[in-house]
């Protein structure tokens, strides 16, 4: 199984701040690799899949980058609508699909 | 627009037995893979279990693998899962999920689901 290791666990940011938020593969996963948002009480929404494709209607300060075992989501310029949990997935395994720990971005 | 909302989740003992169901709604049901995926209080999400559109193919996370069956009925639209043999750790809200070549594009609002005696 693909084990999915996202850093920091918990970044403490202010909004208008740039966000870098890592995901790391225990394998090579090519460029199948998606990121989420949850918010308290929500499901999880999709932002970006294989990789770097921004969902429609996710805001352009949200991006992907990366392939094979490192990524990485950046959000430009943090909003405070931005401060949420956000989990990484694979799907090069499927299935199963594995997903990271996630990483809090909070308020400073 | 999609629409995915969950139904079952319930409070039952240790051992005991639930179905949930998920109504599908604002896409061809019929054509799409399907999973299930959980999230333990306060934990990350883990997938669960996937179906393929068919229903011919069924895939289960080695944790759930004898106890969970998922199903579907798509004259019906509507996805199922069978929690047999529940455990403590089996409490988690669970999610059903659109899924196309393992990429979960929508979700549901997710049913809670607790064991506990």
């Amino acid at each position: 199984e693909i084990v999915l290791t996202q850093s920091p666990a918990t970044l403490s940011l202010s909004p208008g701040e740039k966000a870098t938020l890592s995901c790391r593969a225990s394998q090579s996963v090519h460029s199948y690799l998606a990121w989420f948002q949850q918010k308290p009480g929500q499901a999880p929404r999709l932002l970006i899949y294989d990789s770097s494709n921004r969902v429609t209607g996710i805001p352009a300060r949200f991006s992907g980058s990366g392939s094979g075992t490192d990524f990485t989501l950046t959000i430009s310029s943090l909003e405070p609508e931005d401060f949420a949990v956000y989990y990484c997935q694979q799907r090069y395994s499927w299935p199963p699909a594995t997903f990271g720990q996630g990483t809090r971005l909070e308020i400073k | 627009e999609v629409q995915l909302l969950e139904s079952g989740g319930n409070l039952v003992q240790p051992g005991g037995s639930l179905r949930l169901s998920c109504a599908a709604s604002g896409f061809t049901f019929s054509n799409s893979d399907m999973s299930w995926v959980r999230q333990a209080p306060g934990k990350g999400l883990e997938w669960v279990s996937g179906i393929s559109g068919s229903g011919d193919s069924t895939y289960y996370a080695d944790s759930v693998k004898g106890r969970f069956t998922i199903s579907r009925d798509n004259s019906k639209n509507t996805l199922y899962l069978q929690l047999n043999s529940l455990r403590v750790e089996d409490t988690a809200v669970y999610y059903c999920a659109n899924t196309a070549a393992g990429a979960f594009d929508y979700w549901g609002q997710g049913t809670l689901v607790i064991v506990s005696s």
